[in-house]
C-alpha cells in the first residue's frame, strides 16, 4: 500500500497560490492519486485527480512529476473559505483498500 | 440524488450497548467503506466491502462488525461500545469494482457521530 506523507499544516493569504506537496515513493503502477478536501463536521469532498503530468479543472492543478513519487495540488488565489483540511490519497491499483495520511491543514488568513 | 445517506447522524450510548450504523448509497457503486475521525485527527478505514458479498478488515477493525447487505447497504455494528469508540464514522463508496483498476473516486457521508459514555 502506497504510504503518503504531507505538511502537517500550511498558512496562506488571501489571493495568494497555495502548494501543497505530497510524497507517496512506493506507489503502484496501477494507482491514481487524488486530492480532497474537508471542512470541519463534513466528510471529505473530491476536488482532483491525476495520474501523470498535469490535470487541471476549474478549482485546482495537480502535478505529477514523471516518477509519480510525489504529487502537487496548486491551488490559485485561495480565499478564506479554502481554510480547510487537504488529503492526498495514492490507490485503485493493486487493491481497493484505501488509506488516508495525515492530511494538510490549510489556513488562509485575510 | 441523495448520494451516500448515513444514519443515524447523532447517537449517545453507554458502555457496553450495541448499535448499528447505516449507510446507503443510491449511485451503483460498488465498494464501500467505512471510517472513523477522531477530533482533530485523519480518518482511520474500519472496515471495507469491494464488492457485493465481500469484506475486508481495514486499519482499526476491533470493536466493529461489518455487513455488505446488498449493493447499496453497508452497516457497522458495535456489539459493545467503549468510550474509545467515540468518534465521526464516515461511510464512503466508490466506483471501483473489487480487483479492477483505475480511477478511485471515493464520495463521503455527512458522517455519524457517536459518543460513548
Amino acid at each position: 500500500l502506497a504510504k503518503t506523507t504531507q505538511p502537517i499544516s500550511m498558512d496562506s493569504y488571501e489571493g495568494q497560490e497555495v502548494n501543497i506537496t505530497c510524497s507517496h515513493n512506493n506507489i503502484a503502477t496501477n494507482d491514481y492519486i487524488t486530492w480532497y478536501q474537508q471542512f470541519p463536521s463534513q466528510g471529505p469532498r473530491f476536488i482532483i485527480q491525476g495520474y501523470k503530468t498535469k490535470v487541471t479543472n476549474e478549482v485546482a492543478s495537480l502535478f505529477i512529476p514523471a516518477d509519480r513519487k510525489s504529487s502537487t495540488l496548486s491551488l490559485p488565489r485561495v480565499s478564506l473559505s479554502d481554510t480547510a483540511v487537504y488529503y492526498c490519497l495514492v490507490g485503485g491499483g493493486a487493491t481497493n483498500k484505501l488509506i488516508f495520511g495525515t492530511g494538510t491543514l490549510l489556513a488562509v488568513q485575510p | 440524488n441523495a448520494g451516500v445517506t448515513q444514519t443515524p447522524k447523532f447517537q449517545v450510548l453507554k458502555t457496553g450497548q450495541s448499535m448499528t450504523l447505516q449507510c446507503a448509497q443510491d449511485m451503483n457503486h460498488n465498494s464501500m467503506y467505512w471510517y472513523r475521525q477522531d477530533p482533530g485527527m485523519g480518518l482511520r478505514l474500519i472496515y471495507y466491502s469491494a464488492s457485493e458479498g465481500t469484506t475486508d478488515k481495514g486499519e482499526v477493525p476491533n470493536g466493529y462488525n461489518v455487513s455488505r447487505l446488498n449493493k447499496r447497504e453497508f452497516s457497522l455494528r458495535l456489539e459493545s461500545a467503549a468510550p474509545s469508540q467515540t468518534s465521526v464514522y464516515f461511510c464512503a463508496s466508490s466506483a471501483l469494482s473489487f480487483g479492477g483498476t483505475g480511477a478511485n473516486v471515493l464520495t463521503f457521508g455527512a458522517g455519524s457521530r457517536l459518543t460513548v459514555l
